[in-house]
């Protein structure tokens, strides 16, 4: 993607393990934030970061931010079955327009 | 309070038809985003609409538009359909507040499949 890029495409892991997701991205930025998307449903907003912020933690989510290196990551502690789903990184460069990545499907095995 | 809600939930057209969408928005919000996500091109921004003017528009073509009414309410319309339309159209809506914290929250998605 000439926006940017969100690695692995794909996760499997085991339940109770981590899961750590990695975006990156070529703007300035006001934000960044994380969804999750259930297999082709609408997206449930996760966390915001601003871009003065360099972590910020809700629940068993763990999210960094570098700017200077224009990348992000989100952390996923104690994996459930349930958190099995697509997760995208999304930007605000201050447009008022969500500009995502290509997003990370995460299968966490029972 | 009510989240999102976007109708109908799922749609089958034919080429060469037009469609329209409609989106609700959570109470009290007044920015309305529509979204277009497909396997090959993922998430794309279509544009945005507050206080019933469009405020942003993405890299669609004239077939693609929308609108928004007074109560914040959203529909968009695409006409002369394409087998490259099919995708899942996905409509946020926020407070649009200052700051750059734009939190969006998205309804579950109508699914268009053009046949």
């Amino acid at each position: 993607s000439q926006q940017g890029e969100e690695d692995p495409q794909a996760l499997s892991i085991q339940e109770g393990e981590n899961a750590t997701m990695n975006c990156s991205y070529k703007t300035s930025i006001n934000n960044l934030q994380w969804y999750r998307q259930n297999s082709g449903r609408g997206l449930v907003h996760l966390i915001l970061i601003r871009s003065n912020e360099r972590e910020k933690h809700s629940g068993r989510l763990r999210v960094t931010l570098d700017t200077s290196k224009k990348s992000s990551s989100l952390l996923i502690t104690a994996s459930r079955a349930a958190d099995t789903a697509s997760y995208f990184c999304a930007w605000d460069t201050g447009r008022r327009a969500l500009t995502f990545g290509s997003g990370t499907r995460l299968q966490v095995q029972p | 309070k009510a989240g999102v809600t976007q109708t109908p939930r799922y749609l089958i057209k034919t080429r060469g038809q037009q469609v329209t969408l409609s989106c609700s928005p959570i109470s009290g919000h007044r920015s309305v985003s529509w979204y277009q996500q497909t396997p090959g091109q993922g998430l794309q921004f279509l544009f945005e609409y507050f206080s019933e003017t469009q405020r942003n528009k993405g890299n669609f073509p004239g077939r693609f538009s929308g609108r928004q009414f007074s109560n914040s309410r959203s529909e968009m319309n695409v006409s002369t359909l394409e087998l490259g339309d099919s995708a899942l159209y996905l409509c946020a809506s926020s407070t649009r507040l200052a700051g750059g914290q734009n939190e969006q929250f998205f309804g579950p998605g109508t699914r268009l499949t053009v046949l």
